[in-house]
């Protein structure tokens, strides 16, 4: 079945400094969405990719789709201590299944 | 906005005992998601319901049930709990396709 992975697990980030976390899928998504967990929390929807190559941005955060819709990337500039969470990404192989995520990477700000 | 209501927040049971727990879903969303979220853990999928009727299935036990009712809330029923059900459950709801919206989840303890 399909599998989605996520690398890395954990993410230690001095404040200010930027980060990337990696998504990969087994199969073809028709789209790719992510979702940040506050501890003790629930998962808040942050974006939905759903084209090949596309590239969405929301102020310090860039996320991006790969151009065969199977992997993703988040990447955070400037890192804040408000950035702090788990930081999923969920895929869906089409319009009608259920979102499958990836592990999570747990980013934790030094200030 | 309206966002989705999970109830109780909380709930502590015995083993072999019955939960219940409640999920009322944004107005007009039409498809309802069950995951559970043990610690540490991804969400991972349990049950859906597309405008009332089940959609899709995943890594549910047979001790669990769910429906969605005509006013559109949906229960998850748990029977003869275990020590290893004892997890945060979520309740999410979507447009088909969209991104979902995480109710703030019932952290159920089994002791």
């Amino acid at each position: 079945g399909q599998q989605v992975m996520q690398i890395p697990q954990y993410q230690h980030v001095q404040e200010g400094e930027d980060f990337t976390t990696y998504c990969n899928s087994s199969t073809t998504l028709s789209n790719i969405q992510w979702y940040k967990q506050r501890p003790g929390g629930h998962p808040v929807f942050l974006i939905q990719l759903v084209k090949s190559g596309e590239v969405k941005k929301q102020k310090r955060l860039t996320f991006q789709f790969g151009e065969a819709k199977k992997n993703s990337s988040l990447h955070i500039t400037a890192t804040q201590t408000t950035d702090v969470g788990t930081y999923f990404c969920a895929g869906l192989t089409d319009s009608w299944g259920k979102l499958q995520f990836g592990a999570g990477t747990q980013v934790v700000v030094t200030p | 906005a309206a966002g989705v209501i999970q109830s109780p927040r909380h709930l502590i049971k015995e083993k072999r005992e019955t939960a219940t727990l409640k999920c009322y879903p944004i107005p007009r969303h039409d498809t309802v998601y069950w995951y559970q979220q043990g610690p540490g853990q991804d969400p991972q999928f349990l049950i859906s319901f597309y405008e009332k009727m089940q959609s899709d299935k995943g890594s549910i036990p047979d001790r669990f049930s769910a429906q969605q009712f005509s006013d559109y809330h949906s229960e998850l029923n748990m029977s003869s709990l275990e020590l290893g059900d004892s997890a945060l459950y979520f309740c999410a709801s979507s447009l088909t396709g969209r991104g979902y919206t995480f109710g703030s989840g019932t952290r159920l303890t089994v002791v």
